[in-house]
């Protein structure tokens, strides 16, 4: 199947640090969806993206879809305690199939 | 607004005996999906209803794994008899359309049953 690869698997980082975590596709495709699962819940969806190059914001939270349809990053600036938890790249396929990176674990020290 | 409702949230089960997770979509989502979360694999997808019918399942480990979504606010999955490895968390989650909105990440999770199988 198509792979997803996102990393860090897991960051430790100091309350006020900035955080930047990526994936990368060995195919191209249309939609990258960033998303967050505080512990305990479900996922929740913090950016989506529909265009090579495009940059969109969300509050501290920065994503870019690659100029090559292949990548996408995620920065958060100026990280705070509840900025803990999950980060999940996904990409969208066909019709309705979401395939989900392995996620990113943050960690944030006060 | 109520979003995805599942149940239990939590369920410690001995080998062999049968589970069944529950889950109530948003009211007018006519798109379902139950995904599976573990370290090892990740959030995969098991199935997907549309319309209350089963479009894909080809996420669905092995027969002993079963869903059925009886009406429009309703699902379930069941696994009969359960194992050691079943032991994860299982998420329902809908959308509304054909499904395609997922792709555009309006999809909306429910909180997760957290299944151990022992």
């Amino acid at each position: 199947g198509q792979q997803l690869n996102q990393s860090p698997q897991s960051m430790f980082i100091q309350e006020g640090e900035d955080v930047s975590m990526n994936c990368t596709s060995s195919s191209i495709f249309n939609t990258w969806l960033w998303y967050k699962q505080d512990p305990g819940e479900g996922p929740v969806l913090l950016i989506a993206l529909y265009k090579a190059g495009e940059l969109t914001s969300n509050g501290r939270l920065t994503a870019q879809f690659g100029i090559t349809r292949k990548d996408s990053f995620l920065n958060i600036s100026a990280s705070i305690p509840s900025d803990v938890g999950i980060y999940f790249c996904a990409r969208g396929g066909s019709n309705y199939k979401l395939t989900f990176g392995k996620g990113t674990l943050l960690t944030v020290n006060p | 607004d109520a979003g995805v409702i599942q149940s239990p949230r939590h369920e410690v089960t001995e080998m062999g005996q049968e589970v069944t997770l529950r889950c109530k979509p948003i009211s007018g989502h006519n798109s379902l999906f139950w995904y599976r979360q573990t370290m090892m694999r990740g959030l995969e997808l098991l199935i997907y209803f549309n319309n209350n019918v089963p479009i894909d399942d080809s996420g669905m480990p092995e027969d002993r794994f079963s869903a059925k979504m009886p009406n429009a606010s309703f699902s379930t999955l069941k696994i009969q008899p359960s194992e050691p490895r079943d032991s994860a968390v299982y998420f329902c989650a809908s959308s509304s359309g054909d499904g395609s909105s997922a792709n555009t990440g309006e999809l909306f999770f429910g909180e997760g049953s957290r299944l151990t199988v022992l």
